[in-house]
């Protein structure tokens, strides 16, 4: 049973801190590595894929992966109110369809 | 600009209904989803199909059906609606294997 284990949180962090989300991930054929923001009613929204081992930067946004240890983290720099979401992690074995963690609550108060 | 569109974002239907839930993607993806989310349970794949008419169950097949007669629209079936199938439905589409998933902007349906 593939698995994607994410700390449902909620994760509370003051503005204009770091906030770091992880993700552990038992199939270790997982070659791709994505993280979706959700807002409150919404539907999942892609912000970050990640393929190979190290740091994958999009301006506030860093994907850090660890294919030996089976994990992956968003780290989020200078977060915002307006990043208080759910976050997801999907992990795919280069198959149709990726396996997604049950998210973790962020919530970045002012 | 990639585009997902689901044909309602809300529906309220009766119990023993018969609901069709349509999806139009314009990215020419190949792999088109069907998911519903509930608190607490994540998501959960209905069904998914790789081709025009090609289709496979996922993790919660009983009670849908799916149709795809073209390659951009996926229909996702309720053959006669129960109230435990209130949920949001979340329809997705991607393209080979391994990529990402773009997703719509949900159907949230309530069955009375």
């Amino acid at each position: 049973q593939k698995e994607v284990e994410q700390n449902s949180g909620p994760l509370s962090v003051p503005e204009g801190a770091i906030a770091s989300l992880n993700c552990t991930y038992s199939d270790r054929g997982s070659q791709s590595f994505f993280w979706y923001r959700q807002y409150s009613g919404k539907s999942p929204e892609l912000i970050m894929s990640i393929y190979s081992n190290g740091d994958k930067e999009d301006g506030r946004f860093t994907a850090q992966l660890n294919k030996a240890s089976q994990y992956v983290s968003l780290l989020i720099r200078d977060s915002q109110p307006s990043d208080s979401a759910t976050y997801l992690c999907a992990v795919n074995r280069g198959s149709y369809i990726p396996t997604f963690g049950r998210g973790t609550s962020l919530i970045v108060h002012p | 600009d990639v585009k997902v569109t689901q044909s309602s974002r809300y529906l309220v239907k009766r119990t023993g209904e018969k609901v069709f839930l349509e999806c139009v993607q314009d990215m020419d993806h190949e792999n088109m989803f069907w998911y519903r989310q509930d608190p607490g349970l994540g998501l959960r794949l209905i069904y998914f199909s790789y081709d025009v008419k090609m289709k496979e169950k996922g993790d919660i097949p009983e009670g849908y059906s799916v149709s795809r007669e073209k390659k951009e629209r996926f229909s996702l079936i309720l053959e006669s609606a129960s109230t435990n199938q209130t949920s949001m439905y979340l329809c997705a589409s991607s393209s080979g294997q391994g990529g990402e998933q773009f997703f719509g902007p949900g159907t949230r349906l309530t069955v009375l």
